[in-house]
This record gives structure tokens, C-alpha cells and sequence, in this order.
């Protein structure tokens, strides 16, 4: 079992639709939980970042974190063409910095 | 902000030579900075862990003397590839994660490497 799991899609929605992105882990010393966003021939950039278990809403972008079920979420509100690109889930430990990414959604949002 | 920029964005080169690839944290200062390896629709691979002032940290089956890797100042990484191949050919991205604290990683453009 890897240790994150994360659906590569890919995913296709109208704009406007409501997108929900997610992955698993099994990694229980997962503290620290990042969504990123990668265009095409681009670094990823950072979109939420959040501790242990919750909610934290940016914008149009919300991500919930479930430890108990070793289960993240990045939900895109309004979704705009502009959303179209490849969303990674990223995790650490307390312990150290190295993440572990999940293989990547790709989203393609239709005008 | 936190910017991370990466210098080259695209480089070619003829097989054996030697490139090298800057990293640098523009407006916040990084203890920490970290090497990847993408290959196309793949996720990214941690290639290597750098620490300002002390030698790099290499991941299992990453070649410490094929890709040197450089931290002299808190703002600043370098990774060279060494005698470079056409199996080298990669792209490889920077991040670095500002001191103090629980920070998170941010991550440059990306080089684009094709070794001819």
C-alpha cells in the first residue's frame, strides 16, 4: 500500500461546478497537510496548508483534514477555467520536512 | 510573499558536460531547501535535503557525486549534474521552506534538462 493515495484522474467539469479533490493516507504520523497546485512546465504552488484535523477556507478553495480516517479534501467553489491544472496533496510529519505527494489530480475546467 | 525563483528555466546541452541550477529564495530566508526530479505526468521525487552550511542530505539511490548539491547562504542552493546523460534528462524543481517555525515548502518554476 503506498503511502498516500491520491486519484490521477482525470477530471473534467463545467465552470461553475463545485470540484472535489481528495487522498488517503496511511502514514499516522502525518501532522502537516498541503494542497498544491501545478500548471503545465510550472513548479507547484502552494494552495492550503494545514495542521492535524479541520477546516481551513481560502477564497474559493476549502480543505478538510479527517486523521481519524486518514482522509484529506481540496474543494474548489465556482470552479473557473483558469482551475485547469494538475492539484497534488503533500503531507509531513512533525518530526521532519520531507513530504510525500500524492501522484496528482489533473482538472480540466470546460468553459 | 514567498518567492522562489529558479535559474535556468530551460537548459540544452551536449551529453558529458556539467550543468548547474540556482535556487533562491527571494524575499525570506530558507535554512532549508530541497531537490526534486519530475519525469512527465509523474509526481515530483525528492532527490535530496539541503541545510544552509552543511553538506547535503541524499535520498536512497540518488548519486551524491553525479548531482553535487550546494547550500552557502540562507538564500541560495545550487545543484549541479555532473557529467550528464541522456537519462538525465529531467525536470528538476527547487523548494525551500522559510526558518522558524512550522513552515511550508515553496517551490520554484522548474528547470527543463534535455541532455543531447
Amino acid at each position: 500500500q503506498k503511502e498516500v493515495e491520491q486519484d490521477p484522474g482525470p477530471l473534467s467539469v463545467p465552470e461553475g461546478a463545485i470540484v472535489s479533490l481528495n487522498c488517503t493516507y496511511s502514514n499516522s504520523a502525518f501532522q502537516y497537510f498541503m494542497w498544491y497546485r501545478q500548471y503545465s512546465r510550472k513548479g507547484p504552488e502552494l494552495l492550503m496548508y494545514t495542521y492535524s484535523s479541520g477546516n481551513k477556507e481560502d477564497g474559493r478553495f476549502t480543505a478538510q483534514v479527517d486523521k481519524s480516517s486518514k482522509y484529506i479534501s481540496l474543494f474548489i467553489r465556482d470552479s473557473q477555467p483558469s482551475d485547469s491544472a494538475t492539484y497534488l496533496c503533500a503531507m509531513s510529519a512533525s518530526s521532519n520536512y520531507k513530504l510525500t505527494f500524492g501522484k496528482g489530480t489533473l482538472l480540466t475546467v470546460n468553459p | 510573499g514567498a518567492v522562489v525563483s529558479q535559474h535556468p528555466s530551460w537548459v540544452i546541452c551536449k551529453s558529458g558536460t556539467s550543468v548547474k541550477i540556482e535556487c533562491r529564495s527571494l524575499d525570506f530566508q530558507a535554512t532549508t531547501m530541497f531537490w526534486y526530479r519530475q519525469f512527465p505526468k509523474q509526481s515530483l521525487m525528492l532527490m535530496a535535503t539541503s541545510n544552509e552550511g552543511s553538506k547535503a542530505t541524499y535520498e536512497q539511490g540518488v548519486e551524491k557525486d553525479k548531482f553535487l548539491i550546494n547550500h552557502a547562504s540562507l538564500t541560495l542552493s545550487t545543484l549541479t549534474v555532473t557529467s550528464a546523460h541522456p537519462e538525465d534528462s529531467s525536470f528538476y524543481i527547487c523548494s525551500a521552506r522559510r526558518q522558524g517555525g512550522d513552515q511550508p515548502q515553496h517551490f520554484g518554476d522548474g528547470t527543463r534538462l534535455s541532455i543531447l
